[in-house]
């Protein structure tokens, strides 16, 4: 069955630091993918889209990788800060379709 | 700009009552979706439209009807609530079905159903 799994357990990090976050996919194949932050009670809010043949894409302190042999993405905020904290959410549009299709997202905590 | 804008922001519907959720973008934006967010499943599409009169099924959409009369508004129709569909709702729009940039999503209505 199709899944995209991000990391369950939330992230907790010291602020300064740089966060990771992690999508896996199985049984897609992505035209491309996309992360959205969510704050509570909030809709998501679109951060960065990636492209099946882009390997990297960076958005001020903001960085998506794209590994289609691994079939992950990762999520990188470097120099976290408290405002940082939300959910992040990995989406992708398989290339047999167009329904953006959601992981179930990964908590991030930056404490001062 | 007001962007998406979903109403009402909160809801309870009694068990067989039917409601319509609506939706509106002011992006002229052709493709229009409609998720629901539950605790633990993440954002499942309901139904999805591409553009005016043109309107498809997503992963669960058992209860729900819509409709895409104008490029404009989206709405979503619950025909007998059952309690399965307490949830978040989320209206997201984007100019095309496979954007160069992202959704944008509206804040959301919870629903109440007892």
């Amino acid at each position: 069955s199709q899944k995209i799994e991000q990391n369950s357990e939330a992230l907790n990090i010291q602020e300064g630091k740089t966060a990771t976050l992690t999508c896996n996919y199985t049984n897609y194949s992505p035209a491309y993918l996309q992360w959205y932050r969510q704050d509570p009670g909030r809709g998501p809010v679109f951060l960065l889209l990636i492209r099946e043949n882009e390997k990297e894409k960076r958005k001020e302190r903001l960085k998506v990788t794209f590994d289609t042999t691994l079939k992950q993405s990762l999520f990188h905020i470097t120099a976290s800060q408290p405002a940082d904290s939300a959910t992040y959410l990995c989406a992708l549009v398989p290339n047999s379709g167009y329904a953006l299709n959601f992981g179930k997202g990964t908590s991030l905590l930056v404490t001062p | 700009n007001a962007g998406v804008t979903q109403t009402p922001k909160f809801q309870v519907l009694k068990t067989g009552q039917s409601m319509t959720l609506q939706c509106a973008q002011d992006m002229n934006h052709e493709y229009m979706s409609w998720y629901r967010q539950d605790p633990g499943m993440g954002l499942r599409l309901i139904h999805y439209s591409v553009g005016a009169g043109i309107t498809d099924q997503g992963e669960v959409p058992n209860g729900y009807n819509v409709s895409r009369s104008t490029t404009e508004d989206f709405p979503l129709r619950l025909l007998s609530a059952a309690p399965s569909q307490t949830s978040v709702y989320f209206c997201a729009s984007s100019y095309s079905e496979r954007p160069n940039y992202g959704y944008t999503f509206g804040s959301g209505t919870r629903l109440t159903v007892v």
